[in-house]
């Protein structure tokens, strides 16, 4: 596998159910993203995760939860959520660097997640 | 509040035609400006740019940024069928990861 994984690629699930979206990175880099992409809406940064500690979470509702064990894997877990919530889940990772960086992120599939 | 729009948000052109895509912004402590293709899923790097006036080229593709007026174009010439997709433009400012306009829908017919 080469670049950003995400699994899985759709995923059709119930208000009271709990999931989890899973993103792995391959590129050697040292910080991963979560994004939200809603129709008709610019990309929303959900999370950021840098060395592995939480940087930003851009005040996400509490029923998307996440956990980055390693600097390789990047976890969202779903529980009681809503169907305004259904869109596209971005994963995406960028090698971090101090002084001035690319930045340039590079980006996962994408889950489509539907909310019922 | 750092605020990045696009213009237009859809486009429909022929092939063969040449196409400017605009993204203007409002960001404290800019650092860069990165555009993104988007077909199917996930967003694919095009360019990034950090000073102005110096045009950033691959293959049909052009950018240019003006950090005075503060926004940047994207150019494609002899445009494909092929390069229908959604174009987004970011931007990163202080320590704040990317913030991204709402995208410019390019539909290209043959």
């Amino acid at each position: 596998e080469t670049g950003v994984t995400q699994t899985p690629r759709h995923l059709v699930m119930g208000m009271t159910n709990k999931k989890s979206l899973k993103c792995e990175q391959h590129l050697g880099h040292n910080a991963m993203y979560w994004y939200k992409q809603s129709a008709k809406k610019p990309l929303e940064l959900m999370f950021v995760y840098s060395l592995e500690e939480r940087v930003e979470n851009n005040s996400v509702p509490s029923r998307f939860s996440p956990e980055c064990p390693n600097s390789s894997h990047l976890f969202l877990h779903l529980h009681t959520l809503q169907p305004e919530d259904s869109a596209l889940y971005l994963c995406a990772s960028s090698q971090e660097a101090a002084g001035p960086t690319s930045y340039e992120q590079y980006f996962g599939p994408g889950t489509r997640l539907t909310v019922t | 509040e750092d605020k990045v729009v696009q213009s237009p948000l859809s486009l429909v052109v022929h092939e063969g035609d040449t196409v400017t895509l605009n993204c203007s912004y409002e960001v404290t402590n800019f650092r860069s400006l990165l555009w993104y293709k988007q077909e199917k899923k996930a967003p694919t790097f095009l360019f990034m740019l950090t000073s102005s006036g110096i045009e950033k080229k691959s293959g049909r593709l052009s950018s240019i940024l003006d950090k005075k007026e503060l926004f940047s174009i994207l150019n494609i010439t002899a445009t494909q069928t092929g390069d229908s997709a959604i174009y987004l433009c970011a931007v990163v400012s202080g320590n704040t990861p990317l913030v991204f306009g709402k995208g410019t829908r390019l539909s290209v017919i043959a």
